[in-house]
């Protein structure tokens, strides 16, 4: 069976510090794909990065950078000098491969940026 | 292109009643599934369908009755409303092409069950 924790249920930073969310996975499958969606307050999911198992090379976008370590089975996730509207519940999630309509979410970090 | 759309957005039900939460998508995606969010659960996979005519259980699928006779429907009925299935509903499609794309979330729907 596939897990995905998120250790961190609520983070509280100042604006222009640097934040990293945890994501720790578990599953059996060698083919396997990775994803973080953003929740602001509105509640709607928004789509940030999708990571295949095959490739662990880190990505970056922006003020946002992903770390994927298959030695760890983390997927972590850096958001660089934070913003107030970087406020929101940030979800991680794991799917088998061609299987994205069965998604495993974590149940989530908080993510309060204070001005 | 609308997206993901569901319908309706909030929805107050008494205890045994019965209603069906709509899901319309226009993107010809393939897959369609159905979550809930419960406060520190993250979001739970109820039902699937991977196709008109096909859908399949998730995690939690009890209390909770699908279909799919078009590829751009996927409604949610929930056959007698108990306190437990008070969440938020999020739809979600997805091409089958990719094999592993993004799911495109609708913007869910508020359940309470008084």
């Amino acid at each position: 069976a596939q897990k995905v924790t998120q250790a961190q249920t609520e983070i509280s930073v100042v604006e222009k510090e640097d934040v990293t969310l945890d994501c720790v996975y578990e599953t059996r499958d060698t083919t396997y794909y990775l994803f973080w969606y953003k929740q602001p307050p509105s509640g709607e999911l928004v789509f940030l990065i999708r990571r295949n198992s095959f490739d662990e090379q880190n990505e970056i976008s922006g003020r946002y950078s992903w770390n994927f370590q298959k030695s760890t089975s983390s997927f972590n996730f850096t958001i660089t000098a934070s913003q107030v509207v970087d406020s929101a519940v940030y979800f991680c999630a794991l799917s088998e491969a061609g299987s994205n309509y069965k998604l495993t979410f974590g149940k989530g970090t908080l993510l309060t940026v204070n001005p | 292109n609308a997206g993901v759309t569901q319908t309706p957005k909030f929805q107050v039900l008494k205890t045994g009643q019965s209603m069906t939460l709509q899901c319309a998508q226009d993107m010809n995606h393939e897959y369609m599934s159905w979550y809930r969010q419960d406060p520190g659960m993250g979001l739970r996979l109820i039902h699937y369908s991977v196709g008109a005519g096909i859908t399949d259980q998730g995690e939690v699928p009890n209390g909770y009755n699908v279909s799919r006779s078009t590829t751009e429907d996927f409604p949610l009925r929930l056959l007698s409303a108990a306190p437990s299935q008070t969440s938020v509903y999020f739809c979600a499609s997805t091409q089958r092409r990719s094999g592993s794309g993004e799911q495109y979330f609708g913007p869910g729907t508020r359940l309470t069950v008084t």
